[in-house]
């Protein structure tokens, strides 16, 4: 069955520390990826997305992800987070079925 | 372009009585996405349109649900009756072009059935 995966429920960092969400896929061909944030009581925003081409893709926010195929991985990463990163972080894919499935969120919490 | 509004932003209602909830897509957008968002089961797709055509309803979880687009820059989705365990935030989303162009998300209603 097709699906996203973000192993990690919850993840802690320090303000200035780097951080890497994961995201995993399963799909019988590429599918589009995205990243998307929310912020509490508000609405998903997108970060990223991949279709085709480079791997490595920036977003907004100091964002980027990388798109590994061998691993069915679409890890977002930042190098450097800041207070205002905590939110919840989904990704999701979209696929020749017309689907658009999302994964189940990582709650990011940046300490000082 | 405001984004896509959601209107409430808030309901809370008790069980049995029928619930609407609407959205204002962006203008120009082309395609519209009901989703429900739950501790339990996440971001899950109810349904989405195109050009005001509901395309896949598989999403919907049971009869009780049912979702309306009567022009493109309207759309609701009701729930009758309702039940406590369709607690839960509700947002719409629009794109355009096609369904793998970035989606705008509303702000979302949250829903509190009693």
């Amino acid at each position: 069955a097709q699906s996203v995966t973000q192993p990690d429920i919850h993840i802690t960092v320090s303000e200035g520390a780097s951080l890497e969400l994961r995201c995993n896929y399963s799909y019988g061909a590429t599918p589009y990826l995205f990243w998307y944030v929310q912020s509490p009581g508000q609405g998903l925003q997108l970060l990223l997305k991949y279709f085709s081409g480079d791997t490595l893709v920036q977003g907004i926010k100091g964002f980027e992800a990388e798109f590994k195929r061998s691993q069915s991985s679409f890890n977002l990463r930042k190098p450097s987070v800041h207070w205002s990163d905590a939110a919840e972080y989904f990704c999701a894919a979209f696929s020749t079925g017309n689907q658009f499935y999302f994964g189940t969120g990582t709650s990011l919490t940046v300490i000082p | 372009d405001a984004g896509v509004i959601q209107s409430p932003r808030h309901e809370v209602t008790e069980m049995g009585q029928e619930v609407t909830l609407r959205c204002k897509p962006i203008s120009g957008h082309d395609y519209l996405f009901w989703y429900r968002q739950t501790m339990m089961r996440g971001l899950e797709l109810l349904i989405y349109f195109n050009n005001n055509v509901p395309i896949d309803d598989s999403g919907m979880p049971e009869d009780r649900f049912s979702a309306k687009m009567p022009n493109a820059s309207f759309s609701n989705l009701k729930i009758q009756p309702s039940e406590p365990r369709d607690s839960a935030v509700y947002f719409c989303a629009s794109s355009q072009y096609s369904l793998y162009t970035e989606a705008f998300f509303g702000q979302g209603t949250r829903l509190t059935v009693v």
